[in-house]
């Protein structure tokens, strides 16, 4: 499954909203239990990843409630809903569906 | 609080084999499956490989089957990954990962510093 983000970069003003987009090559949802095998991923320099969404909408404990994850089956978006300074980062998307497991490229976010 | 921590990176010549390690603590090891992902220097995340959690599946990203083999040893809250013929195209950085699926979670919900490996003559 081929995962392709847009942008690959973006810059946005602080307190303003941001969104990434993801596109799987083909669903990520299983029907059996009807979840979505989409996770939402935030890189810092020199740090591992890190999720914030899990299930394509399921926030991880702990991660600030600006940070919304939407779609299903091929079409998802990450929205950061008042940009921070500490959300200088690059975005990974990733299915878990199927192996190999795959990531999308990346997108750079940045302060306008 | 969950950790990870790999070791075993390094500088290798190619077509010479190195084996990673990464010691788990902080949750119930032999209850989750565990990845390994690689990310070469300035680029994007790649899936490398998995291990279910009691080892009777193993699966393997396009680029490493046949080189790599993934294991892990439960008793010691363990997960390796043996490289061999390795070539510049496997210098990444390689990080150890939980599968948060197997537990109440999704995707890759904890993971390590990672340890640099880096082939080169």
């Amino acid at each position: 499954i081929v995962m392709t983000q847009s942008p690959d970069s973006l810059a946005v003003s602080l307190g303003e909203r941001a969104t990434i987009n993801c596109k799987s090559s083909q669903s990520v949802l299983y029907s059996s239990n009807n979840k979505n095998y989409f996770a939402w991923y935030q890189q810092k320099p020199g740090q591992p990843p890190k999720v914030l969404i899990y299930w394509a909408s399921t926030r991880e404990s702990g991660v600030p409630d600006r940070f919304t994850g939407s779609g299903s089956g091929t079409d998802f978006t990450l929205t950061i809903s008042s940009l921070q300074a500490e959300d200088v980062a690059v975005y990974y998307c990733q299915q878990y569906y199927g192996t190999p497991y795959t990531f999308g490229q990346g997108t750079k976010l940045e302060i306008k | 609080q969950v950790q990870l921590v790999e070791s075993g990176g390094g500088v290798v010549q190619p077509g010479r084999s190195l084996r990673l390690s990464c010691v788990a603590s902080g949750f119930s090891f032999s209850s989750y499956g565990m990845h390994w992902v690689r990310q070469a220097p300035g680029k994007g995340l790649e899936w490398v490989a998995i291990i279910y959690h009691d080892g009777s599946v193993k699966y393997y990203g396009d680029s490493v089957r046949g080189r790599f083999t993934i294991s892990r040893d439960n008793s010691e809250n363990a997960l390796y990954l043996q490289m061999n013929s390795l070539s510049g195209e496997d210098t990444a950085v390689y990080y150890c990962a939980r599968d948060g699926a197997s537990g109440s979670g999704g995707g890759f919900d904890y993971w390590g510093q990672g340890t640099l490996v880096t082939v080169s003559s």
